[in-house]
């Protein structure tokens, strides 16, 4: 079975940082892009970062960049992302998606059931 | 711009046709992907590449573009249809890439 399981959610303090992991199962990982996503409570969902198969090509949305670190390990079919620097507005369910098709036809085939990260003092 | 643009809220009375729609210049280059999304649950893609339906999903749920305009149709709408419905598209600008949203439309089934 295809699967993605997110981990490591938590509640942290302003400023502080939280690294979170998705677990890939039932795929090739290696041969998928992968992505991070979030969801505020009550709110829409946010494209937050991209990374390649090889892990070479990054993106970052600009709400976090400068400050989130996506990363990938292959030989452990796991995707990460290091979250520095939280503020309130980070608080968010954290799901983790593969990328599949081509330029002009991708989606986000694949979803995590998500971990939930708050931001509170 | 990099958004996309939904209808906040639809209604439709069981067993009929509703359209959600989905606006953005993105939509122009790339075409759209829709996701039903459930209270509590995670999103779950239901049409992508103009009008593929994953396995498992209903032949009631088909999708349309053009322009910038990109269309999910439920034909014989259920109530297990009802949902919060969300468009994506891939968004370049410049040599930066990235995927963009929009808001949701959430699906009431009377």
């Amino acid at each position: 079975e295809v699967q993605l399981v997110e981990s490591g959610g938590n509640l942290v303090q302003p400023g502080g940082s939280l690294r979170l992991s998705c677990a890939a199962s039932g795929f090739t990982f290696s041969n998928y892009e992968m992505n991070w996503v979030r969801q505020a409570p009550g709110k829409g969902l946010e494209w937050i970062s991209y990374i390649g198969g090889s892990g070479s090509s990054i993106y970052y949305a600009d709400s976090v960049k400068g400050r989130f670190t996506i990363s990938r390990d292959n030989a452990n079919n796991s995707l990460f992302l290091q979250m520095n620097t939280l503020r309130a507005e980070d608080t968010a369910v954290y799901y983790c998606a593969r990328r599949t098709g081509t330029t002009t036809h991708d989606t986000f085939d694949i979803w995590g059931q998500g971990t939930m990260v708050t931001v509170s003092s | 711009s990099s958004e996309l643009t939904q209808d906040p809220a639809v209604s439709v009375a069981l067993g009929q046709t509703v359209r959600i729609i989905c606006q953005g210049d993105s939509l122009r280059n790339y075409y759209a992907s829709w996701y039903q999304q459930k209270p509590g649950q995670a999103p779950v893609l239901v049409i992508y590449a103009k009008n593929k339906r994953p396995s498992g999903i209903p032949d009631r749920f088909s999708g349309s573009n053009s322009g910038n305009t990109a269309s999910l149709t439920i034909t014989g709408a259920q109530a297990e249809d009802e949902a919060d419905y969300y468009c994506n598209s891939r968004h370049r600008s410049g040599d930066l890439l990235g995927w963009v949203f929009g808001g949701g439309t959430k699906l009431t089934v009377l």
